[in-house]
């Protein structure tokens, strides 16, 4: 069946600097394609998504481009902040059914 | 406007005990899912509805008895419950392209 692969966390970063979070995805077609996130102690959040190949989703500074040839679907962030530190999600959506990544998990420090 | 609720927060079961746990959605939205967040392992569903009286199952039903009589209420049933079903249970409802996910509940089976 369909997947979705994310790196593995946890990823530490200092404040402002660049975060990159890898997800590829395997699909039969092209499928819609999500970011969330999930705060300390909360359920998840949609940050960000897109629909179709070569579509940026963006929101709250983050970025990620669906990228059909490479079916991946990364995830950015020029500069990061404390409060950014979380589990990101990446995730496609396959038939009426929404398929997750394991997850990685974000630390900011100051 | 509560948007998605679960209840309890936090429960601690016996092997074998049962128990519901609730979620109900104020948005009247008809797709309500549930799942269970293990570490390293990301969401996986349990089951869901796409409307009053259909279910379906998800990735990891079994254990799992699920009903939808209202439009609101999406109750999970542990009939039996086992250590394995140790877990974080998040409901989740709306379109997929935007789901809503409630505060989870933190289950533990001894």
């Amino acid at each position: 069946g369909n997947s979705v692969t994310q790196m593995e966390g946890p990823v530490t970063l200092s404040e402002e600097a660049f975060l990159t979070i890898n997800c590829t995805y395997t699909a039969t077609g092209y499928p819609s394609l999500f970011w969330y996130v999930q705060y300390p102690g909360e359920g998840l959040q949609l940050l960000l998504k897109a629909t179709k190949a070569d579509d940026k989703g963006s929101n709250k500074g983050f970025e990620a481009t669906y990228r059909k040839e490479t079916t991946s679907f990364h995830l950015e962030k020029g500069s990061v902040q404390v409060s950014d530190s979380a589990v990101y999600f990446c995730a496609s959506k396959e038939g009426g059914k929404l398929i997750f990544g394991q997850g990685t998990e974000l630390s900011v420090k100051p | 406007n509560a948007g998605v609720t679960q209840t309890p927060k936090f429960q601690v079961l016996k092997t074998g005990q049962s128990m519901t746990l609730q979620c109900a959605q104020d948005m009247n939205h008809e797709y309500m899912s549930w799942y269970r967040q293990d570490p390293g392992m990301g969401l996986r569903l349990i089951h869901y509805s796409v409307g009053a009286g259909i279910t379906d199952q998800g990735e990891v039903p079994n254990g799992y008895n699920v009903s939808r009589s209202t439009t609101e209420d999406f109750p999970l049933r542990l009939l039996s419950a086992a250590p394995s079903q140790t877990s974080v249970y998040f409901c989740a409802t709306g379109p997929l392209n935007t789901q809503y996910f409630g505060p989870g509940t933190r289950l533990t089976v001894l």
